[in-house]
């Protein structure tokens, strides 16, 4: 998706293990976003940024932590995966917390 | 509960037929309403977007409706093409809070 890139697209962890997806930006839009989505789920709010270093956590927080160090740049850390966590995890970016434009996705799978 | 619910959740069409997918929310207070199209294994890609005073909006076969009094929006696709099999989710937003439809899930078949 144009100006929004999420790595990597796939990974596979081990349960205990610590997992950082990052999302990165081009379009220099303040707002940035988490989410995950499972089957039957609609996508779920893991955390989000309205800024450089302003975090706030969303509805299903417990387990991740994320960080925004620069614009471009949102991590999302899991720091002890654990099976629960096997989803696929999207980032979003929004000029105006409005519209979104969503990246690829990163598959992730907790063994 | 979620807040918003989408029917049916999955649909199998013929090329060519029109089909219509039905959101029904209780998100309150209401700011807009959109419908993303989700191709498999990307992200999801915005198709309209509905605020409180518009009833209708359409985007090429895609037409979307929205009845704020009944908090129902529906999404007609004219016309189908095989290139409509996706997942169509409905989004409703109140105030800074995106509240997610699980979606239906959409196959044409030639």
């Amino acid at each position: 998706d144009a100006g929004i890139t999420q790595s990597p697209r796939h990974k596979v962890t081990e349960t205990g293990t610590p997992v950082t997806l990052r999302c990165h930006q081009t379009e220099n839009h303040r707002y940035m976003y988490w989410y995950r989505q499972d089957p039957g789920h609609g996508l779920r709010l893991i955390h989000y940024s309205y800024g450089v270093k302003d975090t706030d956590k969303g509805e299903v927080s417990d387990g991740y932590s994320v960080s925004r160090s620069k614009t471009e740049d949102f991590l999302l850390t899991l720091e002890s995966a654990t099976s629960s966590q096997t989803s696929v995890y999207f980032c979003a970016i929004s000029y105006d917390s409005d519209g979104y434009t969503f990246g690829s996705g990163t598959r992730l799978t907790v063994v | 509960k979620n807040q918003v619910e989408q029917s049916p959740q999955s649909l199998i069409i013929l090329e060519g037929k029109n089909c219509t997918l039905q959101c029904n929310y209780t998100v309150s207070p209401f700011s807009n309403l959109r419908w993303y199209k989700q191709d498999t294994g990307r992200g999801p890609v915005s198709l309209t977007i509905m605020t409180f005073s518009e009833n209708t909006k359409s985007n090429g076969r895609y037409t979307a409706t929205l009845d704020a009094d009944t908090k129902q929006s529906s999404l007609h696709i004219t016309a189908s093409q095989l290139s409509d099999s996706a997942s169509y989710i409905c989004v409703v937003r109140r105030n800074n809070d995106m509240r997610f439809g699980a979606g239906t899930r959409l196959t044409v078949k030639p």
